[in-house]
């Protein structure tokens, strides 16, 4: 079982939808959660980070995180063209001191 | 207030050569990730770093790549005898440790021809 799992997509959705992505992970110890953003030939853009269980917001971007069902979650409202690129789910495990990535998925948001 | 510094951006080397990649942490961090990245793949991590100790290379590969992370200076990954399966690209991040947010630098582009 992969340390973090991400559906790879891709995920379509039209411009001003909301975009729902993702994230489950095997370690129950697991304290730190993010959301970088990665365009084409680009580094990854931290865009959220989440630490506790429930919901937080930035502008259009909502993380949720639910420790019991090691699931964690980024929604993205009034979506754009802009916001087209894959979404990497990452989490520090209890057991490990590296940050680990899941293998993306890829948005692509329809005008 | 400079983010993450990597240097060169790009890097040709031809099958055999050493490869040295350069990361400079943001002000204030003492923390680096290194991660390798093929075209179309995910982010695989190699090492992690603090200064002047390995926390975790449980991703390096066992022979050929070093990391070491000193005292003074950029944090330095270093391909010796390169191949044509080494080309990728390589992002480092840093952060301030524990379970702290980390930020990635433009990442270097090795190609070996």
């Amino acid at each position: 079982q992969k340390e973090v799992e991400q559906n790879s997509g891709p995920l379509s959705v039209p411009e001003g939808a909301i975009a729902s992505l993702n994230c489950t992970y095997s370690d129950r110890g697991s304290q730190s959660f993010f959301w970088y953003r990665q365009y084409s030939g680009k580094s990854p853009e931290l865009i959220m980070s989440i630490y506790s269980n429930g919901d937080k917001e930035d502008g259009r971007f909502t993380a949720q995180l639910n420790k019991a069902s090691q699931y964690v979650s980024l929604l993205i409202r009034d979506s754009q063209p802009s916001d087209s690129a894959t979404y990497l789910c990452a989490v520090i495990p209890g057991s490990a001191r590296q940050l680990t990535f899941g293998s993306g998925t890829q948005l692509t948001v329809l005008p | 207030n400079a983010g993450v510094m990597q240097n060169p951006r790009h890097l040709v080397r031809r099958r055999g050569q050493e490869a040295r990649l350069r990361c400079s942490p943001m002000k204030g961090h003492s923390h680096v990730y290194w991660y390798r990245q093929l075209p179309e793949e995910g982010l695989k991590f190699m090492v992690y770093l603090q200064k002047e100790n390995i926390i975790d290379e449980s991703g390096m590969p066992k022979e050929r790549f070093s990391a070491e992370f000193p005292k003074e200076g950029p944090s330095i990954l270093r391909i010796q005898q390169v191949v044509r399966g080494d080309s990728a690209a390589y992002f480092c991040a840093s952060s301030s440790g524990g379970l702290t947010e980390a930020f990635f630098g433009q990442g270097t582009r090795l190609t070996v021809v």
